[in-house]
This record gives C-alpha cells, structure tokens and sequence, in this order.
C-alpha cells in the first residue's frame, strides 16, 4: 500500500509569505496526486489534480509541481483565506482506491 | 451548479446498521464516478468506498470489505452507502464526494457538507 507523508505537520506564516507544503510517496505514482484544503466545518476543497493542474475557480497563487515520490504545493503570497488543512491525495491505484496524507495545519500568523 | 446531500447519519449500536444517501444535483450519476469518504473527529480522511460511472463497478477499502455497500439509483440521481456489522472505529463524519472523471476512484471535485455516523453502545 502507497504511504503518503506530509510535512511539515503544522506551518503557521504572515500574510503576504511563500508557503511550500511537501507530500512524499512510499512509492512511484507518477504524477496521480491531487491536493484538497479543509477549513473547520467544511468539506474538503479540491486545488490541484495531475500534479500541476489547478482545478476549476482555484486561485493563481496555488500551484502544484511534483513526479514519482515528491510533491509540493505552493502558495505564492498567502492569503489571510487561507488557514485551514491541506491534505495530499494519491489515485489511479490498482486496486482501485485512493489513499491520503495526514495532512499539514496552515495557520495565519 | 454540482450539489450533494447526505443524510442518514445518526446513532447505532456495534453490529447495528445504518443506510446513508447522497442526493445528487447539476449533474447525472451515472456519468461520474461516486466516493464515500470519511473523516474521524480531529482526525485525517480515508476513503471508504467508490463506485463507477458507467457500468457501476464497486471498490470498498479493505477495512469496510465485506460490511458496506455502495450502490445508486439514477432515477433518484441518488448515492447509497448501506452499513451493516458496525463497529466504534466506523464513527466518522462521512462525506459523499463527486471524481472528476467516470473512472473510480480519482479525485474529487465536488463534496457534500457530511454527514455524521456515531457507533456506540
């Protein structure tokens, strides 16, 4: 089964801060991973998939970049909006399944 | 616009069962692929179970095989997760989640608000 490990645990960074979260693969998935942030109460909210590509309304400063075992998403100038859980996801298992991370706590400072 | 509707959540006994639905709106069931995920208070997210667009194939993760089941009805455009033998390590918020493709499970562009599932005696 594919581990994925988030790092670090908890970030807290002033507005206007790069941010770089990191997710690492037990093993190769190409570029199958897709990042969600959760905000307390809601339902987790879909940023990037394939890596790279930004998902439908994500704002420009967020951005993907990663292939194999290392991920990373990038926040280019933070955003008070942006505290919240940030959670990595694999896919294109086989089995079929899909497997998070444990997730990384952004807070804003 | 893309809307999901949990329900069913509540408080039940260990080896008691439960059936969640997931109304869909914006969009036809069969024409995406269909997870139910869920998320320990505090906790992280794990994938419970999916089911294809298409053809309706079904994937559980291992550690409901056997006890859930997912189904749907498209006349209804409605998601089904039937829970049976439960256990206290099954309490979760679980969420219905929309994948961005027909295949399953991939990832997921569209989640309801959850629903909440208790197991205890």
């Amino acid at each position: 089964d594919t581990v994925m490990t988030q790092s670090p645990a908890t970030l807290s960074v002033s507005p206007g801060e790069r941010v770089t979260l990191s997710c690492r693969a037990s093993q190769s998935v190409s570029e199958f991973v897709a990042w969600y942030q959760q905000k307390p109460g809601q339902a987790p909210r879909l940023l990037i998939y394939g890596a790279s590509t930004r998902a439908t309304g994500i704002p420009a400063r967020f951005s993907g970049s990663g292939s194999g075992t290392e991920f990373t998403l990038t926040i280019s100038s933070l955003q008070s909006e942006d505290f919240g859980v940030y959670y990595c996801q694999r896919y294109n298992d086989w089995p079929p399944r899909v497997t998070f991370g444990q997730g990384t706590r952004l807070d804003i400072k | 616009e893309v809307q999901l509707l949990e329900s069913g959540g509540g408080m039940v006994q260990p080896g008691g069962s439960l059936r969640l639905s997931c109304a869909a709106s914006g969009f036809a069931l069969n024409n995406y692929a269909m997870s139910w995920v869920r998320q320990t208070p505090g906790k992280g997210l794990e994938w419970v179970s999916a089911i294809s667009g298409g053809g309706g194939s079904t994937y559980y993760a291992d550690s409901v095989k056997g006890r859930f089941t997912i189904s749907r009805d498209e006349s209804k455009n409605t998601l089904f997760l039937q829970m049976d033998s439960l256990r206290a390590e099954d309490t979760a918020v679980y969420f219905c989640a929309k994948d961005g493709v027909v295949a399953a499970p991939q990832y997921f562009d569209s989640w309801g608000q959850g629903t909440l599932v208790t197991v205890s005696s």
